[in-house]
């Protein structure tokens, strides 16, 4: 079945670094890809998302781009702040497969200042 | 911006009690999920709901779970006996499409504690 794979962290970075959370992703159709981010307390918030191949999806400074090649959709962001600190899970729907969204095991991330 | 609604946010019961968790869907949504996610691990599906009926559901929802519209805007999940391993924060969902485009929108999740 679909799946996802995703750096499972903790990820401590100082404010103002880059950022990469490496997400691989197996699915039988052409799925659409999220990422999406949970602050501490909060329920889950859609970050971005990408629904074809090359497409790139992005918001708030991160962004994804959709690799059919090597089935990914890395996120990135180039500075990070304080307030990024959450935790976040790549995910996919394939509407061709079923109605629920798979998601990853979670990336927490803490920005130290 | 249109919000998911959860109540309780936090909810502790004894094994074997039945529990209720409460949504308020986005109001122009039509599909309505729920997902759990024990503390510290994935978020896992658990139903899926349309045309008041369910559509789609996982292994995890089994007889001693179920959903329900009662009315026009509720969508409930009820666990009948709760175990110990039923413990864990509960993701109301809804989306207003099915087709490629579908973003879920969640709640901020019930977090269900069974002593």
């Amino acid at each position: 079945g679909d799946s996802v794979t995703q750096m499972e962290g903790p990820v401590t970075l100082s404010e103002e670094a880059f950022l990469t959370i490496n997400c691989t992703y197996t699915a039988t159709g052409y799925p659409s890809l999220f990422w999406y981010v949970q602050y501490p307390g909060e329920g889950l918030q859609l970050l971005l998302k990408a629904t074809k191949a090359d497409d790139k999806g992005s918001n708030k400074g991160f962004e994804a781009t959709y690799r059919k090649e090597t089935t990914s959709f890395h996120l990135e962001k180039g500075s990070v702040q304080v307030s990024d600190s959450a935790v976040y899970f790549c995910a996919l729907s394939d509407p061709n497969y079923g109605q629920n969204f798979v998601f990853g095991p979670g990336t927490r991330l803490s920005v130290l200042p | 911006e249109p919000e998911v609604t959860q109540t309780p946010s936090h909810q502790v019961t004894q094994m074997g009690q039945e529990v209720i968790l409460r949504c308020v869907p986005i109001s122009n949504h039509l599909y309505f999920y729920w997902y759990r996610q024990i503390l510290g691990q994935k978020v896992e599906f658990l139903v899926s709901f349309y045309n008041n009926e369910i559509s789609e559901k996982s292994e995890i929802f089994d007889d001693q779970f179920s959903v329900e519209r009662p009315d026009g805007s509720n969508f409930t999940l009820k666990i009948r006996s709760t175990k110990l391993e039923d413990s864990a924060m509960y993701f109301c969902a809804s989306s207003a499409v099915t087709d490629r485009s579908r973003v879920l929108t969640f709640g901020a999740g019930s977090r269900l504690t069974v002593l």
